[in-house]
C-alpha cells in the first residue's frame, strides 16, 4: 500500500532559523511523483514542487531546498532563514504512477515561525 | 493561471439536511478531486472523476455522493448531513494530458468550504 507520513505535526522556529520538514514514503512503484504542497491561512494549498523517483538531484529555490533519497524513501523540506510568511501548513504528497491522477498525501506539518 | 473556485467559503447546515458543495474548474481537466481535511489526518479523498459522468470512490466515500455533468463542474453532494461531516472540504482538478512525455499528476486546489452541521 501507499503512504505518506509527516511525522512532525508543529514545528515552532523563530525569524531566521533554519528548518527541516520530513517527509518518507511508501510505495510499492518503482516509477512515481512527490510533491510538496503549502497551505497558508487563507486555506488555498500552493504547489511548490514535484520530483520523479529518477530524478534524486537535490533541488534549491531561493530559500527553499529539497532532499529526495531513494534509499530512506524520504523527500525532505528545508526553508533556510526562515520568515513570518513561511508559517502555513506543509503537506507532503506521493503520486501513483498509474494515470489516475490520484494524490496519496501525509498528514501535514504545522510550522509557525515567531518573529 | 489555473483557477478552481469553490462556491463558498463558509457553510453552516443543520443536521439531515441535503448539501451540495460546487467546484469549477477553467482550465478544461479531466481530473477533478473532492477531499476533507481534518486536524491530524492531512486531505482525504472521498472522490474523484477522469471525465464527464464518471466518478471513482475514494478512501472516505460514505455519506457522500458526486455529480458531474459538465467537464468544468463537479458538485459533492451530501445526501443527509451529520456532525461527523464538519470538515474542511477542498476541490482540486489536474490535466491528463502529458507534458513533455510525463504526467506530471499535479493538482491545483480551490480555496475550501469550512462546512458546519449542527
Amino acid at each position: 500500500a501507499q503512504k505518506v507520513t509527516q511525522a512532525q505535526t508543529e514545528i515552532s522556529v523563530v525569524e531566521k532559523e533554519d528548518v527541516t520538514l520530513d517527509c518518507v514514503y511508501e510505495t510499492r512503484d518503482t516509477t512515481y511523483y512527490l510533491f510538496w504542497y503549502k497551505q497558508p491561512p487563507s486555506g488555498e494549498l500552493v504547489f511548490l514542487i514535484r520530483r520523479n523517483s529518477f530524478d534524486e538531484q537535490n533541488e534549491i529555490s531561493g530559500r527553499y531546498s529539497w532532499n529526495f533519497q531513494k534509499s530512506t524513501s524520504s523527500f525532505n523540506f528545508t526553508i533556510t532563514a526562515s520568515q513570518v510568511v513561511d508559517s502555513a501548513v506543509y503537506f507532503c504528497a506521493l503520486s501513483e504512477w498509474r494515470n489516475t491522477g490520484k494524490l496519496i498525501f501525509g498528514q501535514g506539518t504545522t510550522l509557525q515561525v515567531k518573529p | 493561471d489555473v483557477k478552481v473556485t469553490q462556491s463558498s467559503r463558509y457553510l453552516v447546515k443543520r443536521t439531515g439536511e441535503k448539501v451540495f458543495l460546487e467546484c469549477v474548474q477553467d482550465m478544461d481537466h479531466e481530473n477533478m478531486f473532492w477531499y476533507r481535511q481534518d486536524p491530524g489526518l492531512g486531505l482525504r479523498l472521498i472522490y474523484f472523476s477522469y471525465d464527464v459522468k464518471m466518478k471513482e470512490k475514494g478512501d472516505i466515500p460514505e455519506g457522500y455522493s458526486v455529480s458531474r455533468e459538465k467537464k468544468e463542474r463537479f458538485s459533492l453532494i451530501l445526501e443527509s448531513a451529520s456532525t461527523n461531516q464538519t470538515s474542511m472540504y477542498l476541490c482540486a482538478s489536474s490535466s491528463l494530458r502529458l507534458a513533455g512525455g510525463e504526467n506530471y499528476n499535479e493538482q491545483f486546489f480551490g480555496p475550501g468550504t469550512r462546512l458546519t452541521v449542527l
